[in-house]
């Protein structure tokens, strides 16, 4: 089964802008992946942010943005707040097998 | 309210077996797919199974083929993954979730341990 690779560890500053990257060791990840992005906080089951690559639930903050961008799903933190400190996974389909990337926690500081 | 219970967890011993299931409440579960995921104490995420609607499709992440099987009861609107053959690998929190995994349980732990 593929490989999901994302940043193991990114620090942001609070009102700032970061990116997330995911990739696919069987290549360019597109939306026939169905991408998601999951935001993880200690203690709690993980909560969907993004779906379908850039697809919002009614509780995903409008600071949270996802994309595809040089062969990558990247998840954009536009404005961070002190409460986006969290785990952030991705998870991609391949065709009935899904995968997990390693997870990037994200210190806000 | 759309709502999923894990259940079954527990202490086992290593080559043991143990049946987790998920009531799911709230939802047409007979129209999704139904993933299961796990996290190990202190690790990232792992997909573990997921299976369609009608239970005629099912994959199983690597690790775990031939010894872990995902199936389903949509008359009694719950998903199963039996558990054999257990490792201390297999520590975990099991969380099931939906097609568009909007909507987690809370969990359930299982511990391989002599």
């Amino acid at each position: 089964q593929a490989v999901v690779t994302q940043e193991p560890s990114l620090t942001v500053s609070p009102g700032g802008t970061v990116t997330l990257t995911c990739g696919s060791s069987a290549g360019a990840v597109t939306s026939d992946r169905f991408p998601y992005w999951f935001q993880q906080k200690p203690g709690q089951a993980p909560r969907t942010l993004i779906y379908d690559t850039y697809k919002k639930y009614s509780w995903t903050p409008a600071r949270f943005s996802g994309s595809l961008q040089g062969g990558k799903f990247v998840l954009t933190l536009s404005g961070a707040q002190p409460e986006d400190e969290a785990d952030y996974y991705c998870f991609l389909s391949y065709d009935g097998p899904w995968v997990f990337g390693g997870g990037t926690r994200l210190t806000v500081l | 309210e759309l709502q999923l219970v894990e259940s079954g967890g527990g202490l086992v011993q290593p080559g043991g077996s143990l049946r987790l299931a998920c009531k799911a409440s709230g939802f047409r579960f007979s129209s999704q797919w139904m993933k299961w995921v796990r996290q190990a104490p202190g690790k990232g995420l792992e997909w573990v199974a997921n299976i369609n609607p009608d239970g005629s499709r099912r994959y199983h992440v690597d690790s775990v083929n031939g010894r872990f099987f995902v199936s389903r009861d949509n008359a009694e609107n719950s998903l199963y993954l039996q558990m054999n053959i257990l490792s201390a690998e297999d520590t975990a929190l099991y969380y099931c979730t939906n097609e568009r995994c909007d909507f987690w349980g809370q969990g359930t732990m299982v511990t391989v341990s002599s």
